[in-house]
């Protein structure tokens, strides 16, 4: 099955700079790679989503990036600010075929004013 | 209403008791999702149905959990025999179609004494 496999487990980064949390999978079947943002006690929150048709996507602040060949996906901020503090998901699935998602182990991100 | 509403928010129940997680999927949302979430960890899928019908049963643990969708909107997730293990946070989302965004809910806080 699925494995979805997520670095930096926790990023601390200053308040205007750019943060990248980094996924990688196993399955080539997967074509579906949304972003969670969760805040302590809160639901995950969809942030921003890619799929396998695509290389980039940009949401404001938000960037993802897929490399179908190579199976990996990073999330990019800019810009970040103290209420990007969260911890951030990234997941996989094969739509058309299990629709599951497959969870990373999540990325704490630390936002210093 | 606006939003994937899951009931209650905590349950807590003694060991060995049956116990029922509520989820009230966005409206006209037709697959819906069941996970569990431990502490620092990302969700694990348990459930997916489309419709009334379990389309992907495969996370489920063991027998002792069980779901339903009888007329294709509420859910819920029934646990028999609970056991310390299942301590967690279970999560609902739902999608219009299987094959779009997963939207998640609060959440049921389960402890187990």
């Amino acid at each position: 099955g699925e494995n979805v496999e997520q670095h930096p487990s926790t990023l601390s980064v200053q308040e205007g700079d750019s943060a990248v949390i980094k996924c990688t999978y196993s399955d080539s079947a997967s074509n579906y790679f949304p972003w969670y943002k969760q805040e302590l006690g809160k639901r995950p929150q969809l942030i921003i989503d890619i799929r396998s048709n695509v290389g980039e996507k940009k949401d404001q602040r938000i960037a993802v990036t897929l490399n179908k060949t190579a199976k990996h996906f990073s999330l990019h901020i800019t810009e970040t600010q103290p209420e990007d503090s969260a911890v951030y998901f990234c997941a996989a699935s094969t739509q058309g075929g299990s629709e599951k998602l497959v969870f990373g182990k999540g990325t704490k991100l630390t936002v210093n004013p | 209403g606006a939003g994937v509403s899951q009931t209650p928010s905590n349950k807590v129940t003694e060991k060995g008791k049956y116990v029922e997680l509520r989820c009230d999927p966005i409206s006209g949302h037709t697959a819906l999702y069941w996970y569990r979430q431990s502490l620092g960890q990302g969700p694990e899928f348990l459930i997916y149905f489309q419709g009334t019908g379990a389309a992907d049963d495969s996370g489920l643990p063991n027998d002792r959990f069980f779901a339903v969708r009888p007329e294709g909107s509420v859910s819920t997730l029934k646990i028999q025999r609970t056991e310390r293990g299942d301590s967690a946070v279970y999560l609902c989302a739902s999608s219009a179609t299987g094959q779009g965004r997963a939207f998640f809910g609060q959440g049921t806080r389960l402890t187990v004494v």
